[in-house]
């Protein structure tokens, strides 16, 4: 139930593309998730980040879509670069989760073509 | 220079031998985390701290051990019990009534 299942494992664009990366979860109390962004040989950096409360947020080019009753997530990157190439993971924390501690999803490792 | 410094950004250890990580913070966080990354496996985590002198494992806590004496420092020791040690580490923290989380740059463990 602590779970997140992130899909695809790698994904290949190209410039101008709109890459996709689903998540899916299973524990009902969570109610925070953000999507990280990490670049080779870096940490992760929070990229934007959703509560339930809402089916989609933007944030520049990248934008989130939720579905409560479905359980999942995902992220859209509109307009793609070559610099957005990287792993993104997802994750999710929330009630009785103790600490705040962050779930996280296996990555996607995204590479768009020039 | 603020945030979270992990060092080393490299470490070679030999098989056997008990190794320290360190992470200091100068963000005035209360938790602190400890996070592993392998390839295909997203991030798991080792042992977190919500204040200092206390700390709980997360779902790998074997083979590792941490300590918590002050609010800016979380060392990770990866003991020789850990059977497979090579590994790139995260260190996080997590201002008290916020949700975001803030990572280190790194330190690759490699067993030699």
């Amino acid at each position: 139930q602590q779970q997140v299942k992130q899909s695809p494992q790698s994904l290949i664009v190209q410039k101008g593309g709109i890459p996709i990366i689903n998540c899916a979860y299973e524990n009902t109390a969570f109610d925070y998730f953000p999507w990280y962004q990490q670049f080779p040989g870096k940490g992760p950096a929070l990229l934007i980040a959703i509560r339930p409360d809402v089916s989609e947020k933007k944030e520049g080019r990248f934008t989130i879509s939720f579905n409560k009753s479905a359980k999942q997530f995902s992220l859209h990157i509109m307009d793609s670069q070559p610099g957005d190439s990287a792993t993104y993971f997802c994750a999710a924390s929330g009630r009785g989760n103790q600490g705040g501690k962050l779930i996280f999803g296996q990555g996607t490792e995204l590479s768009v073509k020039p | 220079d603020g945030g979270i410094t992990q060092s080393p950004k490299y470490l070679f250890r030999k098989e056997g031998q008990n190794v320290t990580l360190s992470c200091e913070q100068n963000l005035n966080h209360d938790a602190m985390y400890w996070y592993r990354q392998d390839p295909g496996q997203g991030l798991r985590l080792i042992y977190y701290s919500q204040i200092v002198n206390d700390f709980q494992k997360g779902d790998i806590a074997e083979g590792y051990s941490v300590s918590r004496e002050k609010k800016e420092s979380f060392p990770l020791t990866v003991t020789s019990a850990q059977k497979n040690p090579t590994a790139f580490y995260l260190c996080a923290t997590r201002d008290r009534g916020s949700t975001e989380a803030f990572f280190g740059q790194g330190t690759r463990l490699t067993v030699v």
